[in-house]
């Protein structure tokens, strides 16, 4: 059974950062790509950024490109996603999805991680 | 980037109605969309991959059809439990790119 489990909501002042993980069970997890995305309140889905573990390059949304980091433990089978320079324009869910690849659908979802950026 | 426009942003029905929902790439994205429902305060389920290929679990009441530029989602005979935001997403590459989405209500 396929399972991807977020750590729990975060709150955090701007300017700060904040990191979110995702542990993964089921499949095997060098086959898959894992993808970070978020929904503002009452916003639509937003793509930050995707990893395949065993390339280890990931690619990052332009707006994202200076303040993400994506990075995969494979021994414990944990994606984590790093935001910096934290915005009240940040607070979101974030949510971890798997894929086959870059280029294919995300079957598997996170449940979703709540971050609130506020002074 | 590719633009996903989505139609409409809301629709109310009733039990039993066909649904339509349109979604539009700014360039083609060949066949390669996804479809997902997304309930509040939950993660999207996907539906609908590759414009048309339902996804295991998934109720035959869903269907996808389109290529190129243009997809549609079909809900054949709506269910209360239908009642959900639903989001197209082409992924003819990265970045991944989302229409805003399309609110059913009944």
């Amino acid at each position: 059974q396929v399972q991807l489990v977020q750590s729990g909501a975060e709150m955090r002042r701007p300017g700060s950062s904040v990191r979110v993980s995702c542990k993964t069970s089921g499949g095997d997890f060098n086959n898959f790509a894992f993808t970070w995305l978020r929904q503002a309140p009452g916003q639509g889905l937003e793509w930050m950024g995707t990893l395949i573990p065993v390339f280890g390059t990931p690619n990052y949304a332009q707006r994202f490109q200076d303040r993400v980091t994506i990075t995969a433990d494979k021994g414990t089978t944990t994606v984590y996603m790093e935001l910096s320079g934290l915005r009240t324009a940040d607070t979101a869910v974030y949510f971890c999805a798997r894929s086959l690849g870059k280029a294919a659908q995300a079957d598997y979802w996170g449940q979703g991680t709540l971050v609130t950026v506020s002074s | 980037d590719k633009q996903m426009t989505q139609s409409p942003s809301a629709l109310s029905a009733f039990i039993g109605d066909r649904v339509t929902i349109t979604c539009r790439a700014s360039q083609s994205v060949y066949g390669w969309v996804a479809w997902y429902q997304q309930k509040p305060g939950q993660a999207p389920k996907l539906l609908i991959y590759k414009a048309s290929t339902l996804q295991t679990g998934v109720p035959s009441r869903f269907s996808g059809s389109g290529s190129g530029t243009e997809f549609t989602l079909t809900i054949s005979s709506l269910q209360p439990d239908d009642c959900a935001t639903y989001y197209c997403q082409q992924y003819n590459g990265i970045p991944w790119t989302f229409g805003q989405g399309t609110k059913v209500e009944i």
